[in-house]
Order: structure tokens, then C-alpha cells, then sequence
């Protein structure tokens, strides 16, 4: 089993459209939980942090579910722009620092 | 305040020259990250280093590559006697602590020809 897993899509949506993504993982003690955004040929972008009090930037929320292990994003009200490659990182340390990276899940969205 | 900052953006070798490829991480960032991508693939892990020490390097290749963050100066990711294999893009990033979340540079595209 991988250490993060998400589906790789792709999502293709509609503008205006509600997209949930979902990432799990495997190590029960992994401590910090992130979402970044990547286009195509570009570097990875911080998109928000993900606490276990859930957290909202707008039109994202990304929740924690600690006993199932696993993480989700919501994107409402899809625009254009948020056609990326979404990626779930998991960091702990046990047994040395680890950051793992999720390969991703596509998102087109259209109009 | 200045980004991750990489450098070369592209870089073109030919098979069996080394590759040296410069982070450096934003200010008041200690800690630096090693990463590759293939094309149409994630982000493979390679090393994590913190001031002079190499703190994680199960992802790097055990031979021909090496990394290093010295106390004065970027950190260098090297490539010797490099390879086709070797061609992907290669993103540094850096944090403050490593629970905080990591900021990535623009990449260093490499080619082997």
C-alpha cells in the first residue's frame, strides 16, 4: 500500500461545479497535512494547511479525519483557473522526518 | 523577501558530464528539500538536508548523485557521469521547521542529450 494515495483522475467539471478530492494515508502518526496546487511544467503551490478543526480559505475547505486517515478538499463554484493538479503531503516523524507527496489528481474544469 | 530561488532554470548536459544544480531557500528557512520529476509522473522525494547535515537522502540514487548545504551558500544537488535517465525536472524546497509547509523554487529543468 502506498504511504499517500489519491485517485488520479481525471475530474472534469463544469465551471460552477462542487469538486471533492479525498487523500489517504497510511502512518497513523503523521503529524502535518497540506494541499498544494500544481500547472502543468510549474513548481507545486502551498494551497492551505489542513487542521483537524477543518479549515476554509473562501471557496476551499480541506478537512482532517484523523481516525480514518485520510484528508479531503472541496473546491465550490469551480472557475477556469482551478484546472491543476491537486496534491495531498503528509509529513512525521517516526522513524526519521518523512514528507510524502501524493502524485496527484488532475482537475479540469470547463466551460 | 525573496523566494526559494533556483538556478539554472535549464540546464542541457551531455551523457557522462555532471550536473550541479543551486537552491537557495528563503530567508530564515533552515531546512531544504530535494526533489525529481518525470514528466507526467509526481514528485519523488530525494533528500532533506539542514545546515551542513544531511538529515534524509533515502530517495537519492546511491551512486553519482550527492547533495550538499553548506554553512555559507546554497545548497547543490550533483550529478556525475550523468545519464539520459537523468533528464527530469528537479524543484528544490525549503521551510522554516519541518512541520511547517514547504515552499518551492521554480525547478531546474535538466537535459541529457
Amino acid at each position: 500500500r502506498k504511504e499517500v494515495e489519491q485517485d488520479p483522475g481525471p475530474f472534469n467539471v463544469p465551471e460552477g461545479a462542487t469538486v471533492a478530492f479525498n487523500c489517504t494515508y497510511s502512518n497513523s502518526a503523521s503529524q502535518s497535512f497540506f494541499w498544494y496546487r500544481q500547472d502543468c511544467r510549474k513548481e507545486p503551490k502551498l494551497l492551505m494547511s489542513v487542521y483537524s478543526s477543518g479549515n476554509e480559505d473562501g471557496r476551499f475547505t480541506a478537512q482532517l479525519n484523523r481516525a480514518s486517515q485520510y484528508i479531503s478538499l472541496l473546491i465550490r463554484d469551480s472557475k477556469l483557473s482551478d484546472s491543476a493538479t491537486y496534491l495531498c503531503v503528509v509529513t512525521g516523524n517516526t522513524g526519521g522526518f518523512k514528507t510524502i507527496f501524493g502524485a496527484g489528481t488532475r482537475l479540469f474544469v470547463k466551460a | 523577501n525573496a523566494g526559494v530561488m533556483q538556478n539554472p532554470r535549464h540546464l542541457v548536459r551531455r551523457r557522462g558530464q555532471e550536473a550541479r544544480l543551486r537552491c537557495s531557500p528563503m530567508k530564515g528557512h533552515s531546512h531544504v528539500y530535494w526533489y525529481r520529476q518525470l514528466p507526467e509522473e509526481g514528485l519523488k522525494f530525494m533528500v532533506y538536508l539542514q545546515k551542513e547535515n544531511i538529515i534524509d537522502e533515502s530517495g537519492m540514487p546511491k551512486e553519482r548523485f550527492s547533495a550538499e548545504f553548506p554553512k555559507e551558500g546554497p545548497s547543490i544537488l550533483r550529478i556525475q557521469q550523468v545519464v539520459r535517465g537523468d533528464s527530469a525536472a528537479y524543484f528544490c524546497a525549503s521551510s522554516p521547521t519541518t512541520d511547517q509547509p514547504q515552499h518551492f523554487g521554480d525547478g531546474t529543468r535538466l537535459s541529457i542529450l
